[in-house]
C-alpha cells in the first residue's frame, strides 16, 4: 500500500527566509506522481507543484521547487523567500492511478507559520 | 468558469438523519472524487468516479453512497448520520493523467457536524 509521511507537524520561519517541508513516500509502483497542496486558514485546497516519477529534473513553480530524491523516496517542498501569506497547512500527496483516475494518498500535513 | 462548486458550505445534522452533499464541476472533467478531512489530518478518499455511470469505493466508503448521472454532478449521500461522520468534505475533479499532470481541482468544502 502507498504511504506518505510528513514528519514535521509545525514549522516556524522568519519572513524572507527559505523553508523546506519534508515528505517521504513508500510505493512499489514504478510509475507515480507526487503533489503538494496548500491549505490556508480559509480551508480551500490549492495545488502548488507536481513531480512525476520519470521526470528527469526537479519541478519548479515560481517560488516553489520540489527536491526530488528518488533513491531516498523523498519529495521535499522548498519555498524560497517566504512571505506572510505562505502561512498555511501544506500537504504532500502521492498519486495511485486507477482506470485513469488519480487516487491521492495524503500525508498528515505540516503547519507552516511565517513570522514577520 | 466556476470550477468545482459544493453546497451547502455548513450543515448540522442530528444522529440518524440523512443528507446529500452536492458537487458540480464545469471543466468537463471525467474524473471526480469525494474526500473527507478530519481535524488535524490529511484528506481520505471516500468514493471516486471515472465517468458518468461509473463509481467505485475509496479508502473510507462506509456510511456513504454516490451516484454519477452526468459528467458535471457527483452528489454524496449520507444515510443515518453518525458523530464519526463529523468532518470537512471536499469534492474534486481532474483530467486523466494522459492529458498532463492530472492535478485535482478542489471545491471549497462542506463542514458537517453530526450531533
Amino acid at each position: 500500500a502507498q504511504k506518505i509521511t510528513q514528519t514535521q507537524p509545525g514549522m516556524f520561519v522568519q519572513e524572507k527566509e527559505a523553508v523546506t517541508l519534508d515528505c517521504t513516500y513508500d510505493t512499489s509502483d514504478p510509475s507515480y506522481g507526487l503533489f503538494w497542496y496548500k491549505q490556508p486558514s480559509s480551508g480551500e485546497m490549492i495545488f502548488l507543484i507536481y513531480q512525476g516519477s520519470y521526470d528527469q529534473q526537479n519541478a519548479t513553480e515560481g517560488r516553489y521547487s520540489l527536491n526530488f530524491q528518488k533513491a531516498r523516496k523523498s519529495a521535499n517542498l522548498v519555498i524560497s523567500a517566504s512571505q506572510l501569506g505562505d502561512s498555511a497547512m501544506y500537504f504532500c500527496a502521492m498519486r495511485e492511478s486507477i482506470q485513469g483516475a488519480q487516487k491521492l494518498v495524503f500525508g498528515q500535513g505540516t503547519r507552516l507559520t511565517i513570522n514577520p | 468558469n466556476a470550477g468545482v462548486t459544493q453546497t451547502p458550505k455548513f450543515r448540522i445534522l442530528k444522529i440518524g438523519q440523512s443528507m446529500t452533499l452536492q458537487c458540480t464541476q464545469d471543466m468537463n472533467h471525467n474524473y471526480m472524487y469525494w474526500y473527507r478531512q478530519d481535524p488535524g489530518m490529511g484528506l481520505k478518499l471516500i468514493y471516486y468516479s471515472v465517468g458518468a455511470g461509473i463509481t467505485d469505493k475509496g479508502e473510507v466508503p462506509n456510511g456513504y453512497n454516490v451516484s454519477r448521472s452526468t459528467t458535471e454532478d457527483f452528489p454524496l449521500r449520507l444515510e443515518l448520520a453518525a458523530p464519526s461522520q463529523t468532518s470537512v468534505y471536499f469534492c474534486a475533479s481532474s483530467y486523466s493523467i494522459s492529458a498532463g499532470k492530472g492535478e485535482q481541482f478542489f471545491g471549497p468544502g462542506t463542514r458537517l457536524t453530526v450531533l
